[in-house]
């Protein structure tokens, strides 16, 4: 199983720029998640999803839209690019709310 | 609202012990450990549900202290692979379930 897949692994925009991030998972779980990783920092809760269809916000949702078509896949969308952007993306998905979270590797996203 | 962890960062050594707290001013149903190594993704540890259970993982324990809505992680005989930030992630019914993580604690286990 390839588990949590995130792409790309790498990205550098301009500022302004959009772009989308994509996560897909192979584990048929409902649950699934984006945070951002600030340098030293913990992990803040942009935009979740409880199934395909359904999504809602985190703690630091603007600037960002999701959307949940299909229950394999949850992408991410940054409308316009803002320095303050700048971080490491992690998604995540889990069976249910109380079961482990599984993260992709991670995209490291600079905005100049 | 996010979890309080302490302390925000330990040097051990090898074989030592150490206790890491994530506190929380708020009614929680679940308290969620993570460990991060740098530059990769977060790992599960455990999960713990309201009700004051313990749980284990290898020589990595915690527990849950609901009353006081408290979760500590016990490090016992600490190996080198223990070396990493351990992020503890609270879910409270009020906030819609959502998993809010500390900002971590970092551990340093050295030879």
């Amino acid at each position: 199983n390839a588990g949590v897949t995130q792409t790309p692994k790498f990205q550098v925009l301009k500022t302004g720029q959009s772009m989308t991030l994509q996560c897909a998972q192979d584990m048929n779980h409902e649950y699934m998640s984006w945070y951002r990783q600030d340098p030293g920092m913990g992990l803040r809760l942009i935009h979740y999803s409880v199934g395909a269809g359904i999504t809602d916000q985190g703690e630091v949702p603007n600037g960002y839209n999701v959307s949940r078509s299909t229950t394999e896949d949850f992408p991410l969308r940054l409308l316009s690019a803002a320095p303050s952007q700048t971080s490491v993306y992690f998604c995540a998905s889990s069976r249910d709310r109380v079961q482990p979270q599984h993260f992709g590797d991670g995209t490291r996203l600079s905005i100049l | 609202q996010q979890p309080v962890q302490s302390p925000q960062a330990v040097i051990l050594r090898e074989g030592e012990d150490a206790v890491i707290n994530c506190s929380s001013s708020k009614a929680l149903y679940s308290v969620h450990w993570y460990r991060q190594k740098h530059g990769e993704a977060p790992v599960f540890l455990m999960i713990l549900l309201k009700g004051g259970e313990q749980k284990g993982h290898d020589k990595i324990s915690a527990s849950f202290n609901e009353k006081k809505q408290q979760s500590s992680l016990y490090l016992t005989a600490s190996q080198l692979s223990y070396s990493g930030t351990y992020f503890c992630g609270t879910e409270r019914r009020a906030a819609g379930n959502k998993l809010t993580f500390g900002g971590g604690t970092r551990v340093l286990v050295k030879p």
